[in-house]
């Protein structure tokens, strides 16, 4: 049962341009979701999070997007750099229970130079 | 700034092999985790721990087993190694609180031959 989905496998886009990473989740109770970026051969690094009773976060070249009615968050990157090109995950923490953080499949995104 | 230290990068173990993966962190972090990371199905935790001694299962624990003595340190352990084990391990760790990151070692690559 997989309770945070990314939907694509890869994403390309053209240097400078936007990319725009999705994330679905079906679990209600979740109350805080990150964005990490992994490189091959390395551990992921953190990158965004928000929180539940925030709609939108910004640092930066990138901005994350929280939409709790339609249990959907998005990952804006702005403009694209080469050293974005990585395979992004999302996770999410709940608010019942443990302290786990539960990770979506990945999106490996590529810009083109 | 937060380290997450893995004991090995690259593994090659034979099956029926008893495999132990050391995660050392410095920032004195209540949580540690253990996750394995295979292609097309993301980031799966395979244990974790609240504190010293406090274990729980994730979502894939079986033939794993971990062991946190003390704060800094947490082993995952393969009783008995099999070629489905092989992947890429990720120990990671956090703060005990709703709104914190978790901070991944290097991975360590684990061939089971």
């Amino acid at each position: 049962d997989q309770q945070v989905k990314q939907n694509s496998p890869s994403l390309s886009v053209q240097e400078g341009r936007i990319s725009i990473l999705n994330c679905d989740y079906t679990n209600s109770m979740f109350d805080y979701f990150l964005w990490y970026k992994k490189y091959p051969a390395e551990g992921p690094t953190f990158l965004i999070s928000i929180s539940s009773i925030k709609d939108k976060n910004e640092d930066g070249r990138f901005t994350v997007f929280l939409n709790k009615s339609a249990k959907h968050l998005s990952l804006h990157i702005v403009p694209s750099q080469p050293g974005d090109s990585a395979v992004y995950f999302c996770a999410a923490r709940s608010n019942f229970g443990n302290e786990k953080l539960t990770f979506g499949t990945g999106t490996r995104l590529t810009i083109i130079p | 700034d937060v380290k997450v230290t893995q004991s090995s990068r690259y593994l090659v173990k034979r099956t029926g092999e008893k495999v132990f993966l050391e995660c050392v962190q410095d920032m004195d972090h209540e949580n540690m985790f253990w996750y394995r990371q295979d292609p097309g199905l993301g980031l799966r935790l395979i244990y974790f721990s609240y504190d010293v001694k406090m274990k729980e299962k994730g979502d894939i624990p079986e033939g794993y087993s971990v062991s946190r003595e003390k704060k800094e340190r947490f082993s995952l352990i393969l009783e008995s190694a099999s070629t489905n084990q092989t992947s890429m391990y990720l120990c990671a760790s956090r703060y005990s609180a709703w709104n914190t990151e978790a901070f991944f070692g290097q991975g360590t690559r684990l061939t089971v031959v």
